[in-house]
């Protein structure tokens, strides 16, 4: 069965300083990943998508992410946070029977 | 280009009462889905239309909770009777067709949170 882990529920950062949101997935098979953000009372967007191509994968507002099969894991990464990245972040895996599984989410809070 | 709409936005009921959630995704997508989100939880897909056909319901507690999609555009997901559990954000996406799903890039309403007393 396909599922993914959120290593944290809540992350908190300081402007300008590096942003690491921990995924882990289970698959029996090479997995579609991405990220979701949803800022508060927004819509769910996607920041970006793995689907088996380059490893490493950018998306967008200078986010990324890695995939490495060798730890079954997909960190979502942001060199420098700004205080407009506070926001929850769902790391979401697909595959089959269409459908998409969510993690519990990670909170990221950016202080001054 | 409009975004996926959803009404209302905010909704109070007590147990036992029931309501209906209704969704209008974007123009000419296919594919209609209808989540949950529980405070602190990521969401969980109900119901997924392909057109006006239910393509997977296998989540969906179908002894309370129903969905439609008449003519494969607006969406109305209803709840009766309510129970105090049922409390969540109810959220709509849509994509242009069933197979965009594996490019996971589906396209999400603001939602609609319903509170249970």
């Amino acid at each position: 069965a396909q599922s993914v882990t959120q290593l944290d529920s809540h992350v908190s950062v300081s402007e300008g300083t590096p942003v690491l949101l921990r995924c882990n997935y289970s698959s029996s098979y090479s997995p579609s990943l991405f990220w979701y953000v949803q800022h508060p009372n927004k819509g769910l967007q996607l920041l970006l998508k793995y689907t088996s191509a380059a490893t490493l994968v950018k998306g967008i507002n200078g986010f990324e992410a890695e995939f490495k099969k060798s730890e079954t894991s997909f960190h979502l990464t942001k060199p420098s946070a700004h205080m407009s990245d506070a926001a929850e972040y769902f790391c979401v895996s697909a595959g089959g029977y269409n459908k998409l599984i969510f993690g519990a989410g990670t909170r990221l809070a950016v202080h001054p | 280009e409009a975004g996926v709409a959803q009404s209302p936005r905010y909704k109070i009921i007590e147990k036992r009462q029931s309501v209906a959630f209704w969704c209008n995704p974007i123009s000419g997508h296919a594919t209609l889905y209808w989540y949950q989100q529980i405070l602190g939880q990521g969401p969980k897909l109900l119901i997924q239309f392909q057109n006006n056909g239910v393509v997977d319901d296998s989540q969906l507690p179908k002894d309370r909770f129903s969905a439609e999609r008449l003519k494969g555009v607006d969406s109305t997901l209803k709840i009766q009777p309510a129970k105090l559990e049922d409390s969540a954000v109810y959220l709509c996406a849509s994509s242009l067709a069933r197979d965009s799903l594996f490019s996971g890039e589906l396209f999400f309403g603001e939602g609609s949170r319903l509170t249970v007393l």
